[in-house]
């Protein structure tokens, strides 16, 4: 059974600051989601990673995706109070149908 | 252009009811797939359909089932409710039925129990 693990799960930060979520999961996949939601809202798609050394940047945030070692990297630079929210991520194993790991809340103080 | 719709977005309803909960995918989307969100279990798959047959199902009982229409639109039931069914209901829909493409999803049914 496919397990996927998420750490920190709490992550209080400065403005300014960089730091990284890591995403273990236990079985080979090269499919890896990222996504944000925001408290009483939807899932917001972020990254979608489909190969081993695959890198995607979309503002402050930048993720990875070894699947030798089964891990992904949310990289965030720079971070504003804007990014505060739940970042999930997210491996899909059989078309579709995705095991999600339990989230990281993300806090920026400023 | 318009994304994934679901309704209602709030009910109440009491133990031993049943629910039908609605989901619009985003235009030409074809695959439409389910998830349950729940303070103490997180996010859990529920069932994935593509051209109208569910091709997965998650670890939940038989009262959790779906459907698909022609037009792609999906709902799902759950009958005989019980207190630890209330959580937020995604909905989500992405272009193929194959892995890798982006999978949207919608705002949520959110369902309460009493």
């Amino acid at each position: 059974e496919l397990k996927v693990e998420q750490n920190p799960l709490f992550l209080s930060m400065q403005e300014g600051k960089n730091y990284t979520i890591y995403c273990n999961y236990s079985t080979t996949s090269d499919r890896l989601y990222w996504y944000r939601q925001d408290p009483g809202k939807s899932l917001e798609s972020l990254f979608v990673l489909l190969s081993n050394g695959a890198v995607k940047q979309e503002g402050r945030l930048m993720a990875s995706l070894d699947t030798k070692a089964r891990l992904s990297t949310l990289h965030i630079t720079a971070a504003v109070h804007d990014l505060s929210a739940t970042y999930f991520c997210a491996v899909d194993m059989e078309g579709n149908k995705l095991v999600f790991g339990a989230g990281t809340i993300l806090r920026v103080k400023s | 252009k318009a994304g994934v719709t679901q309704t209602p977005r709030y009910l109440i309803k009491t133990r031993g009811q049943q629910v039908t909960l609605s989901c619009s995918p985003i235009s030409g989307h074809r695959s439409v797939s389910w998830y349950q969100q729940t303070p103490g279990q997180g996010l859990q798959f529920l069932f994935e359909y593509f051209s109208e047959t569910q091709r997965n199902k998650g670890n939940f009982p038989g009262r959790f089932s779906g459907r698909q229409f022609s037009n792609s639109r999906s709902e799902m039931n759950v009958s005989t409710l019980e207190l630890g069914d209330s959580a937020l209901y995604l909905c989500a829909s992405s272009l193929r039925g194959s892995s890798g493409n982006t999978i949207y999803f919608g705002e949520g049914s959110w369902l309460t129990v009493v």
